[in-house]
């Protein structure tokens, strides 16, 4: 099963708005990764934070991590028409090296 | 800038076939990855291979293998192509991969692969 799972499936916010998106997970972990998928084009990484991490920014996102609470958020500030794609979560468990991709949360920017 | 090509974006194979899907990396990573990603269930890990002529199983292997004969090539093999092998699959490297530190990984465009 997936260990990371985004909340909610699907967004759609007015151009210049706040978007944030949640990923839950099961076990204990090293990082956890956050990804942007265009419509027919492969991944992009766009953050990594680390167990012992609470919060990082990187220019309009942010990312949240409470490892007690074994949940992240991701948050686009301003929102741009460009932002429109699917963002997915991916965690590495400690007790294994290999990426857990969730499902995905779809957020569409309307102009 | 770094880069992961797959061979192709769109491939149309028949039940039966032996399905050859190519990608190569530029980045000198000693990690590859084979991915399929469907609707509602993310990205599933077929194989990877974390040096040359080295490949570990993921989570969905059957049906697949994979071959690494240099480090910049990671290929995917469908040795007997079914129809519910039709999927996006998704190539990626990666610098560091392993228990305690695993670093982004690059992934390429995908190709999309259907089985009649």
């Amino acid at each position: 099963s997936q260990q990371g799972e985004e909340d909610p499936q699907a967004l759609s916010i007015q151009e210049g708005e706040n978007a944030t998106m949640n990923c839950s997970y099961k076990t204990s972990i090293n990082n956890l990764q956050w990804y942007r998928q265009n419509s027919g084009r492969g991944l992009v990484h766009l953050i990594l934070i680390r167990s012992n991490e609470r919060e990082k920014h990187s220019g309009r996102l942010r990312v949240t991590l409470d490892t007690s609470k074994k949940s992240s958020s991701l948050l686009i500030t301003a929102s741009r028409a460009a932002d429109t794609a699917s963002y997915f979560c991916a965690t590495a468990p400690s007790n294994d090296y290999k990426l857990s991709f969730g499902a995905g949360t779809t957020v569409t920017v309307r102009a | 800038d770094v880069k992961v090509t797959q061979s192709s974006r769109y491939l149309v194979k028949r039940t039966g076939e032996k399905v050859f899907l190519e990608c190569v990396q530029d980045m000198d990573h000693e990690n590859m990855f084979w991915y399929r990603q469907d609707p509602g269930l993310g990205l599933r890990l077929i194989y990877f291979s974390y040096d040359v002529k080295m490949k570990e199983k993921g989570d969905i292997p059957e049906g697949y293998s994979v071959s690494r004969e240099k480090k910049e090539r990671f290929s995917l093999i469908l040795e007997s192509a079914s129809t519910n092998q039709t999927s996006m699959y998704l190539c990626a490297s990666s610098l560091v991969f392993n228990s305690k530190n695993q670093s982004p990984q690059h992934f390429g465009d995908g190709t999309r692969l259907s089985i009649l």
